[in-house]
């Protein structure tokens, strides 16, 4: 089975930009999925298809990928984004759903 | 618009079974797969499979084959996952999500997360 590495941890000031990063071999035949949780709450949805932005979820959210490796962008990180983020893709069946570890995003 | 709404609060002694329903509205209940994620306390999501709930058929992951039964009644637009033979390891938040298909899955929806815990 594959892996989908995270980092544990990334911090940024208000206004800055934050990069979250997910690495797995599988990610360059699958798109990656983003999710987005804070405490209690289950997870929201904020992009798929690796650059998909889903409706209500601010603009200043984007995705990229590149070989095995996709990654979210958060642009004038705001205080409301400190979160859970999680990468989620499949294995190469398509059948088995993979998360990522997930990246504690603090909003400094 | 799309709402899964999840049953409460299970404590379950080791050994039992839990059944957790979830309850879909706001979209036509057998157009998209119902998944089962859970998740322990300060760790990631776990997916545990996914039901077709047009025709019933699933995907299991394979940790939990043999232990996990996913079913749906599309007359009242629900759908069920049971887990046998509980153990302490087994306690999460259990959350039922629609999945999206395209090359890879995803899970546009969630519900809000049922709490089981195994507890003696």
């Amino acid at each position: 089975s594959y892996e989908l590495t995270q980092p544990p941890s990334v911090s940024v000031s208000p206004g800055q930009t934050a990069r979250i990063t997910c690495s797995g071999d599988g990610l360059s035949k699958q798109y990656g999925n983003w999710y987005r949780q804070k405490a209690g709450q289950a997870p929201v949805m904020v992009m798929y298809k690796d650059s998909e932005r889903p409706s209500g979820i601010p603009e200043r959210f984007s995705g990229s990928s590149s070989g095995t490796t996709v990654t979210l962008t958060i642009s004038g990180v705001q205080a409301e984004d400190e979160a859970d983020y999680y990468c989620q893709s499949a294995d190469n069946s398509r059948i088995y759903v993979i998360f990522g570890g997930g990246t504690k995003l603090t909003v400094l | 618009q799309v709402q899964l709404v999840q049953s409460g609060a299970e404590v379950k002694k080791p050994g039992a079974s839990v059944k957790v329903s979830c309850k879909a509205s706001g979209y036509s209940f057998t157009s998209y797969d119902i998944n089962w994620v859970r998740q322990a306390t300060g760790q990631g999501p776990e997916w545990m499979g996914r039901m077709n709930p047009n025709n019933g058929d699933t995907d299991y992951e394979q940790k939990f084959q043999g232990r996990v039964t996913m079913t749906r009644n599309t007359s009242i637009s629900t759908a069920y996952m049971e887990l046998s033979s509980l153990r302490s390891e087994d306690t999460a938040v259990y959350f039922c999500a629609r999945g999206r298909e395209s090359v890879t899955t995803y899970f546009d929806s969630w519900g809000q997360g049922t709490p089981v815990t195994v507890s003696s």
